[in-house]
């Protein structure tokens, strides 16, 4: 089955600073998103990475606070840029699989103090 | 309007009950849709695809009724380790995004 490796799992951080959340996917995939879940909330797709070239962008998400790069079909990265508390949350990268659907990484549980 | 409603619950049964979940979407043109299951600190995960002629897994079926734009998802016999939350997820004709419901959460008793 897909698995999708993704790192940081966990990580506190100062406000004002950033985080670059890594994800590897084990084999290619057709399309990879990002989302956050806030606590006692359900997914928000924050983005969709293209390989090559710049992320589609949610409304209510941009490129300034959410850099998103995605260098080959198996790897991208979300950077939480000049983070404040209510960017706390739970970072998942996902990728959509053509024989076993959508799979989600294990998360990065974000913590801005 | 969300594009995928669910009650949020919890639904608290006991072992061996029957529960039954349902989600609404408010786009016609939605055609693939699941249902995903996340435990308490972790990422959800894929429980079962939803087909138009309903389809059963064990003790899981999922019914897709288009024509009132909602979808289910029922649980026989259920068992502690049945205790998540469950997702309804919804997909356009393009595969390129996918809507979430907010979960429903289930809580099974000893």
């Amino acid at each position: 089955s897909a698995v999708i490796s993704q790192k940081p799992s966990r990580d506190i951080c100062q406000r004002g600073t950033s985080l670059t959340i890594q994800c590897q996917v084990d084999s290619q995939v057709t399309m990879m998103f990002w989302y956050r879940q806030q606590p006692g909330q359900s997914l928000t797709l924050i983005a969709t990475a293209n390989q090559g070239s710049e992320a589609t962008y949610e409304s209510g998400f941009v490129i300034d606070k959410f850099p998103i790069s995605r260098p080959n079909l198996t790897f991208s990265t979300l950077t939480v840029s000049n983070m404040s508390p209510e960017d706390s949350s739970i970072y998942l990268c996902s990728g959509l699989y053509r024989d076993s659907g959508y799979t989600f990484g294990s998360g990065t549980r974000l913590t801005v103090v | 309007r969300k594009e995928v409603e669910q009650d949020p619950g919890p639904f608290n049964v006991p072992e061996g009950a029957t529960v039954a979940f349902n989600c609404t979407y408010s786009n016609s043109a939605s055609q693939s849709f699941f249902w995903y299951r996340q435990d308490c600190r972790k990422e959800p995960k894929l429980l079962m695809s939803v087909y138009s002629s309903g389809n059963e897994d064990g003790r899981f079926t999922a019914q897709l009724n288009r024509a009132s734009q909602y979808i289910s998802l029922l649980i026989r016999d259920s068992k502690l380790s049945d205790s998540a939350t469950y997702l309804c997820v919804v997909t356009l004709y393009n595969f390129n995004k996918f809507y979430f419901g907010s979960g429903t959460k289930l809580n099974v008793k000893p």
